[in-house]
């Protein structure tokens, strides 16, 4: 059974702090697939990363950065001098191989205090 | 590339009445698309996946004879709410897939519509 927990349901930080989100996953698959998405207010989600299973690398992009730890089943995501911009609800999610679908966590609502 | 959209944004209905969702991929084939609600400040749900051509499979618990889906060509497949009720407010998303295995391709997101039901 495929399950992500993202146990921080909010988040406040003020304006240039870093945060980050955690993401906890379970899966018996040895072959999946990890995604962070953006919601903001207006509702559309917005792709930041995907990485499979194979690539422990850890990722920068900007502000954005991922850490991926196999070993803890763990998938952080962490922003760097957060902006107002970046309040929105954050979204980590799971996919097997050869499964359809997305496995969402519950999400972690971030409000950047300016 | 890769932009999905759907129509209407929003909608508000009568209880009982039926109300159909549109959502097209607009620069790619989408092989595969799928069906997901996200209740208020809840996460997204799927509720089906369709591929282009067959039947949608469901989700346990999504009645299939309530949420019809309609995956005509590959770029463009519909959602149809029959007889709506308030419990089915609730914003609704499509997303689509190049391949067929939606894990293994992205998926990319429509921006959803807002269903009201009165």
């Amino acid at each position: 059974a495929q399950k992500v927990t993202q146990a921080q349901t909010e988040i406040s930080v003020v304006e240039k702090e870093d945060v980050t989100l955690d993401c906890v996953y379970e899966t018996r698959d040895t072959t999946y697939y990890l995604f962070w998405y953006k919601q903001p207010p207006s509702g559309e989600l917005v792709f930041l990363i995907r990485r499979n299973s194979f690539d422990e690398q850890n990722e920068i992009s900007g502000r954005y950065s991922w850490n991926f730890q196999k070993s803890t089943s763990s998938f952080n995501f962490t922003i760097t001098a957060s902006q107002v911009v970046d309040s929105a609800v954050y979204f980590c999610a799971l996919s097997e191989r050869g499964a359809n679908n997305l496995f969402f966590g519950t999400g972690t609502r971030l409000t950047v205090i300016p | 590339g890769a932009v999905v959209s759907q129509h209407p944004s929003w909608v508000i209905c009568k209880s009982g009445t039926s109300v159909k969702i549109e959502c097209r991929s607009l620069d790619f084939q989408a092989t595969t698309m799928f069906w997901y609600r996200q209740f208020p400040k809840q996460s997204l749900m799927l509720m089906a996946t369709s591929n282009e051509g067959s039947k949608a499979t469901y989700e346990q618990g999504v009645e299939k004879d309530k949420f019809l889906i309609n995956h005509a060509s590959l770029t463009l497949s519909t959602l149809t709410v029959t007889s709506a009720h308030p419990e089915d407010s609730s914003f609704y998303i499509c997303s689509a897939s190049r391949g067929l295995s939606g894990g293994h391709n992205e998926q990319f997101f429509g921006p959803g519509t807002r269903l009201t039901v009165l």
